[in-house]
């Protein structure tokens, strides 16, 4: 197992142009999240997913964003008319069990520039 | 709000000495928390976690210490090594849900 994967590894966009990322999450696991960090701060909590269920959402996701995990495997996280805001390390994880006595594990990230 | 606070930036320490890394919180219903390490471009990786039911935990050279009462906890590294030198983070887990927050980011720099 190669451990949890993202692509693209890097985006650059222009402001209101659509952008999707995917991960794959460790193949046994349950759980996957998606996490966002800008610059100088530690990840935020977005989104996660129970299988091919969504079971918590933030509320930074906004309507722009939509994730989904069809058929509980690999993930999606789509931003639509995408805000220089949106700028930052888009972070997928997973686990198996909720993740806190032994932790997520991380993908490298996908980081976003939008121009 | 920020619920989970890192209030040093940045910390150097000598090779084979101590590393004391801290954590504050707010919120009295974090169940679990959590330190990651980070390197650069790469994803946080999971260290060692502790309940709130405890106040100490240890895993070869790291150990967490919590003191509910004052809402702090800690990571002590020991020895400290050259290849600690990353960004360590402080998560905390708000019961019900399984939502983390996490602080701003330690960098602790292990000088040869």
């Amino acid at each position: 197992d190669t451990g949890v994967s993202q692509d693209p590894r890097h985006k650059i966009t222009k402001r209101g142009q659509n952008v999707t990322f995917r991960c794959d999450p460790i193949s046994e696991h349950n759980r996957l999240y998606w996490y966002r960090q800008t610059l100088g701060q530690g990840p935020e909590f977005l989104t996660y997913f129970q299988n091919e269920a969504q079971l918590e959402k933030s509320r930074l996701l906004s309507d722009r964003f939509s994730a989904e995990r069809p058929k509980g495997s690999f993930s999606t996280l789509e931003i639509q008319r995408t805000e220089q805001g949106d700028s930052a390390m888009y972070l997928c994880a997973s686990s198996f069990g909720l993740g806190a006595e032994h932790g997520y594990t991380f993908g490298s990230g996908t980081r976003l520039t939008v121009v | 709000d920020q619920q989970v606070k890192q209030n040093s930036p940045s910390l150097s320490v000598q090779e084979g000495r101590i590393s004391i890394l801290n954590c504050d919180y707010t919120n009295s219903m974090f169940d679990y928390f959590l330190w990651y390490k980070k390197y650069p471009a790469e994803g946080p990786t999971f260290l060692i976690s502790i309940s709130s039911i405890k106040d100490k935990n240890e895993d070869g050279r790291f150990t967490v210490f919590l003191n509910k009462s004052a809402k702090h906890l800690s990571l002590h590294i020991v020895p400290s090594q050259p290849g600690d030198s990353a960004v360590y983070f402080c998560a905390a887990r708000r019961s019900p849900g399984n939502q983390f927050y996490f602080g701003t980011g330690t960098s602790l720099t292990v000088i040869p």
